[in-house]
């Protein structure tokens, strides 16, 4: 039973260009949390989503960052014209019940450098 | 004010001692208090988890929560050096949006 796969590991962009990470959950789980680490910071919660809807993104920046989960295939966290600030490592986490962060387990998170 | 404070690090205690973290909350509605361990370059992973106030233990691990005080611990004893690693406290409401709000976190090193 594989784990929570994130990739790429690791990811550089320059500025401007576009970032996609993606995000498999663990089998049979259904929640997706996505959680920003900068560094010398906690995680910063930022989307939670369902298959097919966004739960809450009231930790998402307002301008350029987006993120999916379709009926099939992993969650997907898009940043746009990427800036240095948006170095940091993303991870995201899944469990298979509602408000059950208890069950919940996170990936290995993707490692975004701007340069 | 954050809404959860960690005390700074970094913490290095010789092998065997015994190694108590904190953090502070401001959020009355917090309900779930958690433990995260995180190697470097990995993902956290969930140590301990307690509901409401009270003490859990597993093996070498106690988890303590005292909300009147908005004030929960994590005590390793017997510290081993695998244990060195940044410990993250953690917390959530009870309701439908389960976010956590993680503290800034810790890194222990124990010396062999």
């Amino acid at each position: 039973n594989a784990g929570v796969m994130q990739n790429p590991r690791h990811l550089v962009r320059r500025r401007g260009q576009e970032a996609r990470l993606r995000c498999s959950p663990m089998k049979g789980h259904s929640h997706v949390y996505w959680y920003r680490q900068l560094p010398e910071e906690g995680l910063k919660f930022m989307v939670y989503l369902q298959k097919e809807n966004i739960i809450d993104e009231s930790g998402m920046p307002k301008e350029r960052f987006s993120a999916e989960f379709p009926k099939e295939g992993p969650s997907i966290l898009r940043i746009q014209q990427v800036v240095r600030g948006d170095s940091a490592a993303y991870f995201c986490a899944s469990s298979p019940t509602k408000g059950r962060n208890t069950e919940a387990f996170f990936g290995q998170g993707t490692r975004l450098t701007v340069v | 004010q954050k809404e959860v404070e960690q005390d700074p690090g970094p913490l290095s205690v010789p092998e065997g001692a015994i190694v108590s973290l904190n953090c502070t909350y401001s959020n009355s509605a917090f309900q779930y208090f958690m433990w995260y361990r995180q190697y470097s370059r990995k993902g956290p992973e969930l140590l301990m988890y307690t509901y409401s106030s009270g003490n859990k233990e597993d093996g070498r691990f106690t988890a303590q929560v005292d909300k009147s005080s908005k004030y929960i611990s994590l005590f390793i004893r017997d510290s081993q050096p695998s244990d060195s690693a940044t410990y993250l406290c953690a917390m959530s409401g009870s309701g439908a949006n389960s976010k956590l709000t993680f503290g800034k976190g810790i890194t222990l090193s124990v010396r062999p």
